[in-house]
C-alpha cells in the first residue's frame, strides 16, 4: 500500500511567486493534516481536512496560503505571493477515521520550499 | 497554553550505549502522548504511542517510552543504540477527547547522532 506522497520534494522560489504543494493521502483516509515546519522551531499544525471539508483551519499563517481538497482525495497547498519567511518544510499527513483520537497519522517525506 | 519541551537540541552517543530522550508536556489533561522520528529523506514515522493504562510503551525498533503524571513526562529510551538510530525524534501531544481536529502539537525535536 503507498504511504503518503508529496510532491515536489524540494522547490525554490523567488519572493512574490506562486508556489502549489501537492499531497496524496493514503487511500481511504479522510483525515488530511498539513504542518509546517521552520527551520530550527517546532512542526505547527496548518489546518485539517475532514474528506473535502476543512475541519480546522486555525493554524494557517494568514490568506496567502489556500489549501484544498477536491474531492476528499489529494490536496494542495498554494502560497501566492510567497514571502521569505514562508521558508521551511511542509509535512502532509492522513489518518482513517474522523473522530478517533487514537488514530495514527501517516505522515509524508515533506517538501522543503526555499523562497529567496 | 499547551506546548512540548524537549529540552536537548542534539545529543550524541556512542553505538551500544543507552538512550534516553527527553520531553515535558504542557496540557489541561493528560494528553495522547506520541513519539514521531525522521530519519534522512523520511518522513515521520511513528515509534509509539500512550494513551491510557501501562505507563511503560513499547514501540518498535527497540524503543519505550515511560509516561510520568506527577511529572508530565514522556521520556524516550532505548538500552542499546544502533548506527542506523541516528535521526531526529519529535515527541508530540493531542487532545484526548477525540471528535476533535486531533491536530498534534510538537516539540522542537532531538537530533540524535551515534558514533562508531
Amino acid at each position: 500500500e503507498a504511504g503518503v506522497t508529496q510532491f515536489p520534494s524540494h522547490s525554490v522560489i523567488e519572493k512574490g511567486q506562486t508556489v502549489t504543494l501537492r499531497c496524496d493521502p493514503i487511500s481511504g483516509h479522510d483525515n488530511l493534516y498539513w504542518y509546517r515546519r521552520v527551520m530550527g522551531k517546532e512542526i505547527k499544525f496548518l489546518l485539517h481536512f475532514v474528506k473535502e471539508s476543512k475541519q480546522d483551519e486555525s493554524g494557517m499563517p494568514n490568506n496567502r496560503f489556500l489549501a484544498e481538497r477536491t474531492g476528499g482525495t489529494y490536496s494542495t497547498l498554494k502560497v501566492q505571493p510567497a514571502e521569505l519567511e514562508d521558508s521551511g518544510v511542509y509535512f502532509c499527513a492522513s489518518s482513517q477515521m474522523y473522530g478517533g483520537g487514537n488514530t495514527e497519522a501517516f505522515f509524508g517525506q515533506g517538501t522543503r520550499l526555499t523562497v529567496v | 497554553a499547551q506546548s512540548v519541551t524537549q529540552p536537548d537540541i542534539h545529543i550524541t552517543v556512542s553505538e551500544g550505549a543507552s538512550l534516553e530522550l527527553r520531553c515535558n508536556y504542557s496540557y489541561g489533561a493528560t494528553p495522547y502522548l506520541f513519539w514521531y522520528v525522521q530519519s534522512p529523506g523520511q518522513g515521520l514515522q511513528l515509534l509509539l504511542k500512550y494513551f491510557s493504562g501501562d505507563t511503560l510503551v513499547q514501540g518498535i525498533k527497540g524503543f519505550e517510552a515511560e509516561f510520568k503524571r506527577s511529572q508530565s513526562s514522556f521520556n524516550l529510551r532505548k538500552p542499546s543504540v544502533h548506527w542506523s538510530d541516528a535521526a531526529e525524534y519529535f515527541c508530540a501531544v493531542a487532545s484526548p477527547y477525540g471528535g476533535a481536529t486531533n491536530k498534534l502539537i510538537f516539540g522542537t525535536g532531538t537530533l540524535l547522532a551515534v558514533q562508531p
